[in-house]
């Protein structure tokens, strides 16, 4: 059975730094690409940031551009997402998901439960 | 980026009743390849988001098929032929046409 579990959010200032992870389980997580998707609560969705199977092709939506960093340790299965100069806007459940191919695209077939992360002094 | 908007926002229906939500996007949706990217996601209270639909049309497995897709274009819509219970919840379209993939507002699905 296929498992994302997500983990490390918490409250940050503005202006600081976390880093989430997820956890893959039941599945051969170096073959597959995976997604960082967000949800501002009591709002929609949004596209954060992907990687490719083997770590070398990423992609950031552009309002998360030079403030986060996502990496992957296939050895360990298990994807993070490095968030610095947060912003009050950044507060939001952090979903990861896992793509259907190795290479990042539309088709992600299993999502995680979220992690919170909450920007506020 | 591409926008994606839903109407309505809010839903409410009646147990064993059709239900539409449409969801339009701000430029075309048709890929080089001929495809239309566009998904359908259910987000019950309390759980995060599965996926229904996918490329306009095609139910995801263990999907009822009281859903259904259709659409071309810019335009698509997701009707439920008999809301159960079990359908309460938030409904999105998502474009994975063009990057950044972006999604629709939402659409509040609650029984009368």
């Amino acid at each position: 059975e296929v498992q994302l579990v997500e983990s490390g959010g918490g409250l940050v200032q503005p202006g600081g730094s976390l880093t989430i992870s997820c956890s893959a389980s039941g599945f051969t997580f170096s073959n597959y690409a995976m997604h960082w998707v967000r949800q501002a609560p009591g709002w929609g969705l949004e596209y954060v940031s992907n990687i490719n199977n083997n770590g070398y092709t990423t992609y950031y939506t552009d309002s998360v551009k030079g403030r986060f960093t996502i990496s992957r340790d296939n050895s360990k299965n298990t994807l993070y997402l490095q968030m610095s100069s947060l912003r009050p806007e950044d507060t939001a459940l952090f979903y990861c998901m896992k793509d259907v191919g190795s290479v990042a695209g539309w088709d992600f077939d299993y999502w995680g439960q979220g992690t919170l992360v909450t920007v506020s002094s | 980026d591409v926008v994606m908007t839903q109407s309505p926002l809010s839903l409410p229906v009646t147990l064993g009743q059709p239900a539409s939500i449409s969801c339009r996007s701000s430029q075309s949706l048709v890929y080089s390849d001929g495809h239309i990217y566009l998904n359908w996601f259910q987000q019950r209270p309390g759980q995060s988001p599965r996926r229904l639909i996918y490329k306009v049309s095609n139910r995801d497995s263990g999907v009822p098929d009281r859903f259904s897709g259709s659409g071309s274009g810019t335009d698509f819509t997701l009707k439920i032929s008999r809301v159960e219970a079990e359908d309460v919840g938030v409904y999105y379209c998502m474009q994975g046409t063009h990057w950044p993939f972006t999604f629709g507002p939402g659409t509040k699905v609650d029984i009368k």
